[in-house]
C-alpha cells in the first residue's frame, strides 16, 4: 500500500539558511499535517491543511510557512534557521470523511533537519 | 482541549514478561485515543485506536488497550514481551468535534526489553 512520502530524508543547513521539506500524502487523502519532534521529545503539531486551505495551526514559528498544492502535496518552508530548529519533521495525512468514527493519521518516515 | 499523560518515561521488562504502558487522558467528553510506536530513526506507526465501538481494543503485534472511563485511562498491554518490542511508545488523543482533528501526543515511554 502507498504510504506518506517525505523528502528529503536528511538535510543539513547552516544557521540563517532556508530549508524546504516536501510531503506527498497517501492517494485520495485530503488532509496533511506537519509535526516537529525535537531530540527526546514528543511530536509537536505545527500546522495542517484540508483541501488546500489551512485547517489548524499549532506552535509553528513565524519563520516557518507551509502550503498544500492542487495535487495535495504539501511543503514546509523554514527560513532564518536556528540551531533549535534541528529536529525530525513528520508529515501525516488522513482520508476524507470520518469513515471509522475517528480521524486516523498515517505518518511518513520523517525528514531529519540538522542546523549547524 | 484534550491531553494525555504517560506515566513513566522509561519502562524495562524482561523478555517474555507482561508489558504495561500507562496513559491517562483529560477531556470533557470521551475522546478518540491512539497508541503509536516509533522504532529508532523511523516514523510513527499506529498500534491501535479507540473509537468507542469497544472498550477493549486489539492492535498489531499482540498489543491491546482498554478504555476505562471511570479511571480516564487507556493503558497499553502485551502478555509477553519480545526483543523486537523495544521502541518508543506514544499515547495520543484527538477530539470528536472537528473533522480532520489533529493528534496531540503524550511525552512518550521508552520500552527496553531485558534478555
Amino acid at each position: 500500500a502507498a504510504g506518506v512520502i517525505q523528502s528529503p530524508r536528511h538535510l543539513i543547513k547552516e544557521k540563517r539558511e532556508t530549508a524546504t521539506l516536501k510531503c506527498y500524502p497517501i492517494p485520495r487523502h485530503d488532509t496533511v499535517y506537519w509535526y516537529q519532534q525535537g531530540p527526546g521529545q514528543d511530536p509537536q503539531f505545527l500546522i495542517s491543511f484540508y483541501e488546500k486551505m489551512q485547517s489548524d495551526k499549532g506552535s509553528i514559528p513565524d519563520r516557518f510557512s507551509a502550503q498544500q498544492f492542487s495535487d495535495y502535496h504539501s511543503e514546509l518552508n523554514m527560513s532564518s534557521l536556528e540551531l533549535g530548529d534541528s529536529a525530525l519533521y513528520f508529515c501525516a495525512s488522513s482520508p476524507p470523511g470520518l469513515t471509522t468514527g475517528a480521524n486516523v493519521l498515517t505518518f511518513g518516515a520523517g525528514s531529519r533537519l540538522t542546523v549547524l | 482541549a484534550q491531553s494525555v499523560t504517560q506515566l513513566g518515561s522509561h519502562v524495562s521488562v524482561s523478555e517474555g514478561a507482561l508489558v504495561l504502558l500507562r496513559c491517562n487522558y483529560s477531556s470533557s467528553v470521551p475522546p478518540y485515543l491512539f497508541w503509536y510506536v516509533q522504532y529508532p530513526n523511523q516514523g510513527l506507526q499506529l498500534l491501535l485506536k479507540y473509537t468507542s465501538a469497544a472498550t477493549l481494543v486489539k492492535g498489531i503485534n499482540d498489543f491491546e488497550a482498554e478504555f476505562k472511563k471511570s479511571e480516564t485511562s487507556f493503558h497499553l498491554t502485551k502478555p509477553s514481551a519480545h526483543m523486537s518490542d523495544a521502541a518508543e511508545y506514544f499515547c495520543a488523543v484527538s477530539g470528536r468535534a472537528v473533522q480532520n482533528e489533529k493528534l496531540t501526543f503524550g511525552t512518550g515511554t521508552r520500552l527496553t526489553i531485558i534478555p
